[in-house]
């Protein structure tokens, strides 16, 4: 069963759009939700996070809207360049506890920005 | 900071050997490593969580006699791929977390840059 589903699963986006990707999940006991990049052959690197006591953060070009109510939270990719073509990754996890912080990551969405 | 490194990244060996791959977090001390794999234009899955000095704990699944996980410090953990078979390969990812003190929710992870084992 898949913990964190996320749409869609491939996007392409004009330079100078807005990339959008969004994350659902069903478990009200996470309260952490990273983002992480990945370019082929590569680790994910983290992007940027959120914990459920706010309903946006922003890091640059970068957003996380997060809705509590609905388990959801997406990404928001400004003034997308073509350097942010990429995998991306949400994912959630519970801290503390038997989970020791396990990330449950979703599928991933393949961004390809045109120039 | 929170650099992960993985030795080596990228491992060609024959049928029935054993390989290892090293995860080290080079400017902070992890409590917690994680050992991933991938597969091609696939998500991350998890195979196992390793604890500095105590045993790791596998996910379902993951055969444990063939995946040997080592966690001898705060900054070391090892995967060693035993007898490998083709099958094996794999993009295999290791991460370290960072707990985030003063406030509830789940450590940060930090991931190293992957090795590419390729088995003949």
């Amino acid at each position: 069963q898949q913990q964190v589903k996320q749409s869609p699963q491939s996007l392409i986006v004009q330079k100078g759009g807005i990339s959008i990707i969004n994350c659902a999940y069903e478990n009200t006991a996470f309260d952490y939700f990273p983002w992480y990049q990945q370019f082929p052959g590569k680790g994910p690197a983290l992007l940027i996070a959120i914990r459920p006591d706010v309903s946006e953060k922003k890091e640059g070009r970068f957003t996380i809207s997060f809705n509590k109510s609905a388990k959801q939270f997406s990404l928001h990719i400004m003034d997308s360049q073509p350097g942010d073509s990429a995998t991306y990754f949400c994912a959630a996890s519970i801290g503390g506890g038997s989970t020791l912080g396990r990330l449950y990551f979703g599928r991933g969405t393949q961004l390809t920005v045109w120039p | 900071g929170a650099v992960v490194s993985q030795h080596p990244s990228r491992v060609i060996c024959k049928s029935g050997t054993s390989v290892k791959i090293e995860c080290r977090s080079l400017d902070f001390q992890a409590t917690t490593m994680f050992w991933y794999r991938q597969f091609p234009k696939q998500s991350l899955m998890l195979m196992a969580t390793s604890n500095e000095g105590s045993k790791a704990t596998y996910e379902q699944g993951v055969e444990k006699d063939k995946f040997l996980i080592n966690h001898a410090s705060l900054t070391l953990s090892t995967l060693t791929v035993t007898s490998a078979h083709p099958e094996d390969s794999s993009f295999y990812i290791c991460s370290a977390s960072i707990v985030q003190k003063g406030s509830y929710g789940g450590d940060t992870q930090y991931f190293g840059p992957g090795t590419r084992l390729t088995v003949l």
